[in-house]
């Protein structure tokens, strides 16, 4: 049973351009959604994460939108840049500080 | 400098051999994971702590083990028992209760059975 659904599986974005990643998850127990970046060969590391009592977070071109009903959560990336390629995981846990559970990732690539 | 080491980076093992995996953290973090990363699976929890002397299992803990007799320290073995051990592993810390929630990783072990 996959908690946390994340698509696409790949992306390809023209520098510029706005990434739109998508997740979706099932246990309405989840109350902790953080977005992870990962280069290859390194270990992933936080970029964004939202709590369900907002339904919108912006830190710089990153944007979490979050939406309760639909237990749906999307990460939206303006001005793409070719440094922003890199593989973006969505995750959920029940407690701020425990056992994230993650989507199976989505690799981003963006042309100059 | 504060942070997760990981270590061996690169190992290789031979069938039927067991290998233990090293994760060291200087954060003073109560909890550490630790997880499984396969193309395409995304990453799949193998066990967590959050106290000294205590862990628990993830979603695929079958064919691994673990102890945490340290609070800095949280060694992940691969038994002979585990199918497929070629992966990524990567180990993570985090507070408990924190309000930030984040989990900080270490760069990584990438295991190949030869």
């Amino acid at each position: 049973q996959q908690q946390v659904k994340q698509s696409p599986q790949s992306l390809i974005v023209q520098k510029g351009g706005i990434s739109i990643i998508n997740c979706a998850y099932e246990n309405t127990a989840f109350d902790y959604f953080p977005w992870y970046q990962q280069f290859p060969g390194k270990g992933p590391a936080l970029l964004i994460a939202i709590r369900p009592d907002v339904s919108e977070k912006k830190e710089g071109r990153f944007t979490i939108s979050f939406n309760k009903s639909a237990k749906q959560f999307s990460l939206h990336i303006m001005d793409s840049q070719p440094g922003d390629s890199a593989t973006y995981f969505c995750a959920a846990s029940r407690q701020a500080g425990t056992a994230l559970i993650f989507g199976k990732g989505t690799t981003l690539s963006v042309s100059s | 400098d504060g942070g997760i080491t990981q270590s061996p980076k690169y190992l290789f093992r031979k069938e039927g051999q067991n290998v233990t995996l090293s994760c060291e953290q200087n954060l003073n973090h109560d909890a550490m994971y630790w997880y499984r990363q396969d193309p395409g699976q995304g990453l799949r929890l193998i066990y967590y702590s959050q106290i000294v002397n205590d862990f628990q299992k993830g979603d695929i803990a079958e064919g691994y083990s673990v102890s945490r007799e340290k609070k800095e320290s949280f060694p992940l073995t691969v038994t002979s028992a585990q199918k497929n051990p070629t992966a990524f592993y990567l180990c993570a810390s985090s507070l408990l209760g924190a309000n930030t929630g984040e989990l900080f990783f270490g760069e990584g072990s990438r295991l190949t059975v030869l």
